[in-house]
């Protein structure tokens, strides 16, 4: 079975430092890896994924991702953080789509409260 | 990138009344789409997938008869909350994945917070 565990209900970390929003997975087989971003009573704005390749992922808003297989890993990380950056932030893991199926749903973690404060 | 809207943004409904969730696909057209409900400061819970022109798939616990889906064409999937009740009150986000063209990408709707009352 697939899943995802962000350790972390929240970060907070001042405006201009550096941020890592943590996220492991656990995957039968190659995992496709996603970073959604959800801001108040809206819904998720896709990020970045990794499906294969180089293992830093970058995406919008400067973001980008570290995948590490030997840790299971796939931490969100940022060089300098802005208020705006403030949301809840979901890992997401996609099931392997299996020959003749259009199913592959996502399975997220349960979320971390990322706060930039000025 | 592809946009899926929902209508409405927000409802308010009587319990006892039934509500219809409106999600569209606006520029490509979607193969399949996903329901989640969301409780305040929680993760996305899947409540059932459609693909278009067939029956939905619910989840382990979704009442269908109470969640009613519809996935009429490859734009427009309609979710209808049936004979509500306060505990149905939630944050409820639909999602699109596009037709075959590499891998599958997941569009959001910007959701919908229904409040029976």
């Amino acid at each position: 079975a697939q899943s995802v565990a962000q350790p972390e209900d929240q970060v907070n970390v001042a405006e201009g430092n550096p941020l890592t929003v943590k996220c492991t997975y656990s995957v039968s087989g190659n995992p496709y890896l996603f970073w959604y971003v959800q801001y108040p009573n809206r819904g998720l704005q896709f990020l970045l994924k990794y499906i294969t390749g180089d293992n830093l992922v970058k995406g919008s808003y400067g973001f980008e991702a570290e995948f590490n297989k030997s840790q299971t890993s796939f931490h969100l990380k940022k060089p300098s953080a802005l208020v705006s950056d403030s949301a809840l932030y979901f890992c997401a893991v996609r099931d392997m789509l299996k020959r003749g199926s259009t199913l592959g749903r996502l399975y997220f973690g349960r979320g971390t409260q990322l706060t930039v404060w000025p | 990138g592809a946009v899926v809207s929902q209508h409405p943004s927000w409802v308010i409904c009587k319990s006892g009344t039934s509500v219809k969730i409106e999600c569209r696909s606006l520029d490509f057209q979607a193969t399949t789409m996903f329901w989640y409900r969301q409780f305040p400061k929680q993760s996305l819970m899947l409540m059932a997938t459609s693909n278009e022109g067939s029956k939905a798939t619910y989840e382990q616990g979704v009442e269908k008869d109470k969640f009613l889906i519809n996935h009429a064409s490859l734009t427009l999937s309609t979710l209808t909350v049936t004979s509500a009740h306060p505990e149905d009150s939630s944050f409820y986000i639909c999602s699109a994945r596009a037709r075959p063209g590499g891998i599958y990408e997941q569009y959001f709707g910007p959701g919908t917070r229904l409040t029976v009352t």
